[in-house]
């Protein structure tokens, strides 16, 4: 089943213990990226990568680091997270580029909380 | 620059009713755009996406949108509503980048 996998579903956390959310797409895609939800601001990107050894900032970057080492994983690091970093997060893929049929695959969420 | 805004935030509806949901964006380009559905505690599951074919497109569920260039706008409808429908709904619209730009999201309460 083509799908896009997160894990952990749910962590709690305190201020500057470092964590790392794992995703992985079974679909061979290029482009796969972070978003994160809050009440009243949708999802905003906060990195993307359009390929292995190619990630770049997206929207809301700070406090996150990413790695692209291998095509089907995008783990999202970080490194001190703090309160303002409790959030939902989603990863995606897609085929590249985007446009005209390209539909991005989100995976089912990271709820954080961070104390 | 490409922008979308939802013009509501919630909207509710009695079961069997019609479902309008607004969304109105902004581009410099031929845009592509999409209504993705979140269900509680679910990820984002892709409704329907327009790609410069047919203006009305027809997605899963009985959900369908127009694409109005001349108004800027994509709304979803759907004719009866479901309990099953109530959800959170997102319009999303790209342009030739790899870059989604996501709406704030519409609230969609159904009453039986």
């Amino acid at each position: 089943e083509a799908q896009v996998t997160q894990n952990p579903r749910y962590l709690i956390t305190v201020t500057g213990k470092k964590l790392t959310v794992t995703c992985s797409q079974n679909m061979n895609h290029e482009y796969m990226s972070w978003y994160r939800q809050d009440p009243g601001l949708g999802l905003r990107q906060i990195y993307y990568s359009m390929n292995v050894e190619v990630t770049d900032k997206g929207d809301v970057p700070e406090g996150y680091k990413v790695s692209r080492k291998e095509k089907r994983n995008f783990p999202l690091i970080l490194e001190s997270p703090s309160p303002n970093q409790t959030s939902l997060y989603f990863c995606a893929s897609s085929q590249r580029p985007h446009g005209p049929g390209k539909t991005q695959y989100f995976g089912p969420g990271t709820r954080l909380l961070v104390l | 620059a490409q922008s979308v805004t939802q013009l509501d935030s919630h909207v509710s509806v009695s079961e069997g009713t019609p479902v309008l949901l607004r969304c109105n964006y902004s581009s410099s380009y031929s845009p592509s755009l999409f209504w993705y559905v979140q269900h509680p505690n679910k990820g984002l599951q892709l409704l329907l996406k327009y790609t410069s074919a047919a203006t009305l497109v027809k997605g899963i569920n009985g959900f369908e949108a127009e694409f109005k260039k001349s108004e800027t706008s994509f709304h979803l409808t759907k004719p009866s509503a479901h309990m099953s429908d109530a959800a959170e709904y997102f319009c999303v619209v790209t342009v030739a980048t790899d870059k989604l730009i996501f709406g704030t999201g519409t609230r969609l309460q159904v009453f039986p």
